[in-house]
């Protein structure tokens, strides 16, 4: 166990739809990264955030956008959704940006599996 | 910028036997840290071993041991005495040099251990 919640674990909904996913980081974690993982591809980085704020940010759609709140949990919103959406989204957090026992490393969450009718 | 290749889209190893897969990078900066993960077919990211830049020792945990060449930007994990449950999905992965700290992976290598 990661300590990295997310929720929820499996969405299924229609094309044109909106859905909300939810990360819980570990405890005392500050920064959030979101990564999409297509079928059989690796992870994609979208966006992270370090206590609040926008820090990086990748290939992440415009229908697409995150924020971190104060207590730190993250939400990443997808709107109108594509079929090509369809994907494993996972969470990772750290403590500082700076990784955990090395410096870089991510706790991940168990993904959220969000399928796209 | 920063990229990973791994080559091997699938391998099959016999059940006891090590495997050796994959993973060069690009990059040009000095300080860089490498990772490997594991993603079972439960989808599950488990961390399984890292090498830093400046690692004069190549690194090691339990089975597995990272085959770290420099020269040739190359970071090959090695998994001694196979097991049935190491079939999973196996992604290296750098850290990016900016303040991020974010990962970029690889495409990833489907490795099936056969009893």
């Amino acid at each position: 166990d990661s300590g990295v919640t997310q929720t929820p674990k499996h969405l299924i909904t229609a094309t044109g739809q909106r859905v909300t996913l939810r990360c819980s980081p570990r405890s005392g974690d500050l920064s959030v990264y979101w990564y999409q993982q297509s079928l059989d591809q690796g992870l994609q980085f979208l966006i992270q955030y370090y206590n609040g704020e926008e820090r990086a940010k990748g290939n992440i759609l415009e229908r697409f956008s995150a924020q971190q709140f104060p207590d730190l949990h993250s939400e990443l919103n997808l709107s109108s959704l594509e079929l090509g959406d369809s994907a494993l989204y996972f969470c990772a957090s750290s403590p500082s940006g700076s990784g955990g026992a090395y410096p870089g490393e991510l706790f991940f969450g168990e993904g959220s599996r969000l399928t796209v009718l | 910028a920063q990229k990973i290749t791994q080559t091997q889209p699938g391998m099959f190893v016999q059940e006891k036997e090590a495997v050796t897969l994959d993973c060069t990078y690009d990059t040009s900066d000095q300080s860089y840290g490498l990772f490997w993960y594991k993603q079972p077919s439960s989808g599950e990211m488990i961390f399984l071993i890292y090498q830093g830049s400046y690692d004069e020792q190549n690194a090691t945990e339990g089975r597995y041991s990272l085959n770290f060449q420099k020269a040739r930007k190359s970071a090959n994990l090695v998994i001694s005495a196979s097991q049935l449950g190491d079939s999973a999905m196996y992604f290296c992965a750098m850290r990016e040099p900016d303040s991020s700290y974010k990962l970029i992976f690889g495409s990833g290598t489907r490795l099936l251990v056969r009893p």
